[in-house]
């Protein structure tokens, strides 16, 4: 059965940084794409980063380009969001995901989420 | 950027009846639109792909369509475990971009 457990998240100051992670199970990770996600609170589902399958590539959303890295470590079967430069609109409910066989832009497996917020 | 328009942004409706959530994509995406169900405090749930295919394992009363850049999502005969927020998302371009989102409640 696939589990996607987050965790990290918690409260940062702005400009600070903070780590999440990711850690799967039941599934081929090394070769599975995955993404971030989040939602700020009452708001819809906004697409961060992920890979686009087992490689290296990786893309992001123009709204954290360059604050934010991911990456995974497949000996640990877990994906990560470095996030640093945090601003107050990145503030949200952060989802990892897996991409679905049909294409890595579709998602059919997802954490629990973690809360991130952002305030001095 | 793809801008998904969805609409209603709630709605209102009895058990067994039939409720279509719609979609517009701002540009020709094909069938590249995938719905999601989230129920309240949970994680996203993928329900269809490729405009209408069902996910395995999701009810047969849901269903999707799609009529050049309208995409739609059927729910007949809607029962009480589908108070939830359902959202389209568009995934022929970077970067992927999700509908506001429909909250269905049951009257």
């Amino acid at each position: 059965e696939v589990h996607l457990l987050q965790s990290g998240g918690g409260l940062e100051k702005p400009g600070g940084s903070l780590r999440l992670s990711c850690a799967a199970s039941g599934f081929s990770f090394s070769t599975s794409a995955m993404n971030w996600f989040r939602q700020a609170p009452g708001r819809g589902l906004e697409w961060v980063a992920g890979f686009s399958g087992g490689g290296p590539t990786t893309f992001y959303a123009d709204s954290v380009k360059g604050r934010f890295t991911i990456s995974r470590d497949n000996s640990k079967n877990t994906f990560y969001l470095q996030m640093s430069s945090l601003r107050a609109e990145d503030a949200a409910v952060y989802y990892c995901a897996k991409s679905h066989f049909s294409g890595w832009r579709v998602f059919d497996y997802w954490g629990q989420g973690t809360l991130v917020t952002v305030s001095s | 950027d793809v801008q998904m328009t969805q609409s209603p942004s709630s709605l209102s409706a009895s058990v067994g009846d039939r409720v279509t959530i719609t979609c517009r994509a701002s540009q020709d995406i094909g069938k590249f639109l995938n719905w999601y169900q989230q129920r309240p405090g949970k994680a996203p749930r993928l329900l269809i792909y490729g405009a209408s295919t069902l996910e395995i394992g999701v009810p047969s009363r849901f269903s999707g369509g799609t009529s050049g850049t309208n995409f739609t999502l059927t729910i007949s005969n809607l029962q009480p475990e589908d108070v939830a927020a359902y959202f389209c998302q568009q995934h022929l371009n970077l970067p992927l971009t999700f509908g506001g989102g429909t909250k269905v409640e049951i009257k």
